[in-house]
């Protein structure tokens, strides 16, 4: 089945700095979605973004489906940016294969 | 309104013991999951309704039965719980178009353990 990896695992940063989180996966896709775990665990869709460029207030994301990555920006984090992200393809159907997530921690 | 509804929020099984997990949508989406989430992974499909009727088998199905009520309903039953099975299971349901979801979204999650 379809590989897809994520990359840092982890992340810590201060409050008001960027990061970019990087998501390859090995085959061609129907849809790409980035999602956000809070640390009380709700999982929340930030894009759907199967290619070109989203934003989002401080997020925005780019996928390259060509050269098979997508690419989450955030900008001036937060606190409340703390936790984890996953990025998820759909192949065939709507199921999603999910990335392993980066743990994103923010620190005041 | 209300979303994805999953209950209940937390259990504790004995090895052997069988359950069932509950799961409601609002959003008139055709398509449902169920997923589980282990420490430090991302989520695995264990089944999917594509639509009213149908439930097809997902990444890991192993040991897990379900059954599409309605269009609103999707429960998952365990019928003799493994230690294997300890994890945080998730709901979640969308609107299938072509070859695409829309509205993907998830319940807040059963943290089952078993013992």
């Amino acid at each position: 089945g379809i590989q897809v990896e994520q990359s840092p695992p982890d992340l810590i940063l201060q409050e008001g700095a960027n990061s970019t989180l990087r998501c390859n996966f090995s085959d061609s896709v129907n849809n790409l979605q980035w999602f956000h775990q809070n640390p009380w665990g709700q999982l929340i869709n930030l894009f759907y973004i199967p290619s070109g460029t989203k934003q989002n207030g401080r997020l925005s994301a780019t996928t390259v489906a060509t050269e098979r990555y997508s690419l989450l920006y955030i900008s001036s984090s937060q606190t409340t940016d703390s936790g984890v992200y996953f990025c998820a393809v759909e192949t065939s159907g709507s199921r999603l294969t999910f990335g392993e997530g980066t743990q994103l921690t923010v620190n005041p | 309104n209300a979303g994805v509804t999953q209950t209940p929020k937390f259990q504790v099984l004995k090895t052997g013991q069988s359950m069932t997990l509950q799961c409601a949508q609002d959003m008139n989406h055709n398509s449902m999951y169920w997923y589980r989430q282990d420490p430090g992974m991302g989520l695995r499909l264990i089944y999917y309704s594509a639509s009213e009727g149908t439930t097809d088998k997902g990444e890991v199905p192993n040991g897990y039965n379900v059954s599409r009520l309605n269009k609103r309903e999707f429960s998952l039953r365990l019928e003799s719980a493994a230690p294997s099975q300890t994890s945080v299971y998730f709901c979640a349901s969308s609107r299938t178009g072509g070859v695409k979801s829309y509205g993907y979204t998830f319940g807040s999650g059963t943290r089952l353990t078993v013992v």
